[in-house]
């Protein structure tokens, strides 16, 4: 049964630290997305990748947030310097592009606490 | 601009009842996929259901079903004879199929909390 895979599944920090959260996706799918969620602003879109190439990262703080696709098996979240509004969970998911399943699966999440 | 709204936040019922959440969407698209997400109390999303736009058969899975109405724009949601283990958060979710940076990008709404009582 594939997975998209996270990890660490929680992390707290102290303001100021950088984090790095990386996701697995499921073989095969070449298509890749950061979503935040919050009680406040629920699921929103951070970035999303196809073929490793970034696509949109129109939701993501410039500033302090960056993502990337180092290879087809690891994406990763990096958050430098970290802020307590950053405390979130943030899942990866990851699909197919539309006209195959066009499905994204999620991973589990990372929780992340920013002191 | 994409909007999917659930106006129910919470429901509350008793096992064995029937329960129904609400999904409307707006989308200027012709060709667009609905989804239906679940996230039990252990947090991660779980995929249920998707439908393209120019499919507006009902659907039926087990005790699930979907009821997509292309002219209310609604995208609802049945669970039957309810249990315990149905308790989580549902997310309904809309794709446009526009293309540019919004190719593939999903829009949820903010979530219904489902409890089913014992």
């Amino acid at each position: 049964d594939a997975r998209v895979t996270q990890t660490p599944r929680h992390k707290v920090t102290e303001m100021g630290q950088e984090v790095t959260m990386r996701c697995q996706p499921i073989l095969g799918h070449n298509t890749v997305f950061w979503y935040r969620q919050t009680m406040m602003q629920g699921l929103e879109l951070l970035a999303y990748f196809r073929n490793r190439a970034p696509l949109d990262d129109s939701g993501m703080p410039k500033d302090r947030f960056s993502a990337e696709m180092p290879d087809a098996t690891l994406a990763t979240l990096k958050i430098q310097p970290s802020e307590p509004r950053d405390s979130a969970v943030y899942f990866c998911a990851s699909g197919l592009p539309p006209g195959g399943t066009d499905t994204q699966y999620f991973g589990p999440g990372t929780r992340l606490t920013v002191l | 601009a994409q909007k999917v709204t659930q106006a129910q936040t919470e429901i509350s019922v008793v096992e064995k009842e029937d329960v129904t959440l609400d999904c409307v969407y707006e989308t200027r698209d012709t060709t667009y996929y609905l989804f239906w997400y679940k996230q039990p109390p252990s947090g991660e999303l779980v995929f249920l259901i998707r439908r393209n736009s120019f499919d507006e058969q009902n659907e039926i899975s087990g005790r699930y079903s979907w009821n997509f109405q292309k002219s209310t724009s609604s995208f609802n949601f049945t669970i039957t004879a309810s249990q315990v283990v149905d308790s989580a958060v549902y997310f309904c979710a809309l794709r446009a199929n526009a293309g540019g940076t919004s190719y593939g990008k999903l829009t949820f709404g903010q979530g219904t909390i489902l409890t089913v009582h014992p």
